[in-house]
């Protein structure tokens, strides 16, 4: 069973430009988790979506955003980039109803 | 007072000895807790659950959780090399509108020494 995917691997962008990143969960699950892990502040939840719907999100500013597609795959976009917004963007999935969350590779986010 | 807390260590642990991890958290009403191990640049892996309180035992690994003293730990025996890694705790919390949006503690660092 293939795991949680997520592209691309690195990205680097520079100061005020907008950032895409997508995630496909694992086959069967309708959960989609986004977490940023910036150097020395651990992992923090950005945002949740489940069967299409945003259902919960962190304390980030509206410039983090996302969606979910029909085919329960996600995108996590970032406008306005910030140095400070250079971190591992990482994608969880779980199963509907299940608590249980298994993280994609993680995308690399470089702001210069 | 931080959600879930763990001590960043590093814990440095002989090879073949028992590793002691702890963490704490803040949420009485959290329901489910996990363990995730994370090696350098890489996303963490699921090591495993637990949601009663008691001993839970896969492997190597044991978590225990004390709902009372809202606490959870993870004893590693026979402790590797491959173990040195970044041990995260993550919780989730008794508000439903939340969702299953996991807390993570800062992580305690190990160490295993050959």
């Amino acid at each position: 069973e293939a795991g949680v995917t997520q592209s691309p691997t690195h990205l680097i962008k520079t100061r005020g430009q907008q950032a895409t990143l997508r995630c496909s969960p694992i086959s069967g699950h309708t959960s989609v988790y986004w977490y940023q892990q910036a150097l020395g502040l651990g992992l923090q939840f950005l945002l949740w979506y489940d069967e299409g719907e945003e259902r919960n999100r962190g304390n980030f500013p509206p410039r983090f955003s996302g969606r979910q597609f029909p085919n329960y795959s996600s995108e996590l976009n970032v406008n306005a980039l910030e140095l400070e917004d250079s971190a591992l963007y990482l994608c969880a999935s779980s199963s509907t109803g299940r608590d249980t969350q298994y993280f994609g590779p993680g995308t690399r986010l470089t702001v210069l | 007072q931080k959600e879930v807390e763990q001590n960043s260590g590093p814990l440095s642990v002989p090879e073949g000895a028992i590793a002691s991890l702890n963490c704490t958290y803040s949420d009485r009403g959290s329901q489910s807790f996990f363990w995730y191990r994370q090696y350098s640049g890489k996303s963490p892996e699921l090591i495993m659950s637990i949601y009663s309180n008691g001993d839970k035992e896969d492997g190597r690994f044991t978590a225990q959780l004390n709902k009372a003293s809202q606490y959870v730990s993870l004893l590693i025996r026979d402790s590797q090399p491959s173990d040195s890694a970044t041990y995260l705790c993550a919780v989730t919390g008794m508000i439903k509108a939340a969702g299953n949006k996991l807390t993570f503690g800062g992580g305690t660092r190990v160490l295993v020494k050959p």
